[in-house]
């Protein structure tokens, strides 16, 4: 079966740096999405990886590897506002989006 | 401010009742989808639409429809509702090409309690 692993909670301090992993065994790979949501709001897009290596976006980068089957996302400067949940979603060989469960980021002061 | 639409965001429904769930894009966008949120699970795809008049099932189509009759509609409907229906809806759009998904935008939602 398809399966998408990264861990339920995470707990951070404000202006530190936190790394949210994300595991997959997929039917095929056709990229790899992070996406943001937070508490009673809709997912929203933050980063798309296809090929291996470090893609970085501000504050935000996220890497892959397909060989391990293994991404991350890495927040640093963490603020307040970067409380929320973040949704890793692989892209099998059939163009179909298999979602992890989410990983809810506490950011204390 | 463009983007996807849905309605009603909240909804007390009794079982057995039929209800549509109504989702506008303004982006002319090629796909949508609609996907259930429940807690601890991951976002669950019910049935999506890759273009204007197909749709096709997702990974929990059972006791759902849908109908694409042009590029910015596409409305959800439960039959006759059950319990296990109860669930966070999103609507969602994208402008794929060549099969990709591409990124997904999604409305604010709609929630959904069947008793």
């Amino acid at each position: 079966g398809q399966n998408i692993d990264q861990p339920t909670e995470m707990t951070a301090t404000e202006g530190a740096i936190v790394q949210i992993n994300c595991t997959y065994q997929t039917s095929g790979f056709n990229g790899l999405f992070w996406y943001q949501q937070h508490a009673g709001e809709a997912p929203t897009f933050l980063s798309y990886n296809v090929l291996d290596g470090l893609e970085e976006k501000g504050r935000f980068s996220s890497f892959l590897s397909r060989s391990k089957g293994y991404s991350y996302l890495l927040l640093k400067e963490l603020q307040m506002k970067d409380s929320a949940s973040y949704l890793c979603a692989v892209e099998d060989s059939n163009y179909q989006l298999i979602w992890g469960a989410g990983t809810k980021l506490i950011i204390k002061p | 401010i463009a983007g996807i639409t849905q309605a009603p965001t909240s909804q007390i429904l009794a079982a057995g009742r039929r209800m549509t769930l109504r989702c506008t894009q303004d982006m002319r966008h090629n796909a949508m989808y609609w996907y259930r949120q429940d807690l601890g699970l991951g976002l669950r795809l019910i049935h999506y639409s890759n273009t204007a008049g197909t749709t096709g099932k997702g990974e929990v189509p059972d006791g759902y429809s849908v109908s694409r009759a042009n590029t910015d509609d596409f409305p959800l409907t439960l039959a006759s509702a059950v319990p296990s229906q109860t669930s966070v809806y999103f609507c969602a759009s994208s402008d794929s090409l060549a099969g990709n998904t591409g990124e997904l935008f999604f409305g604010e939602g709609s929630r959904l309690t069947v008793l």
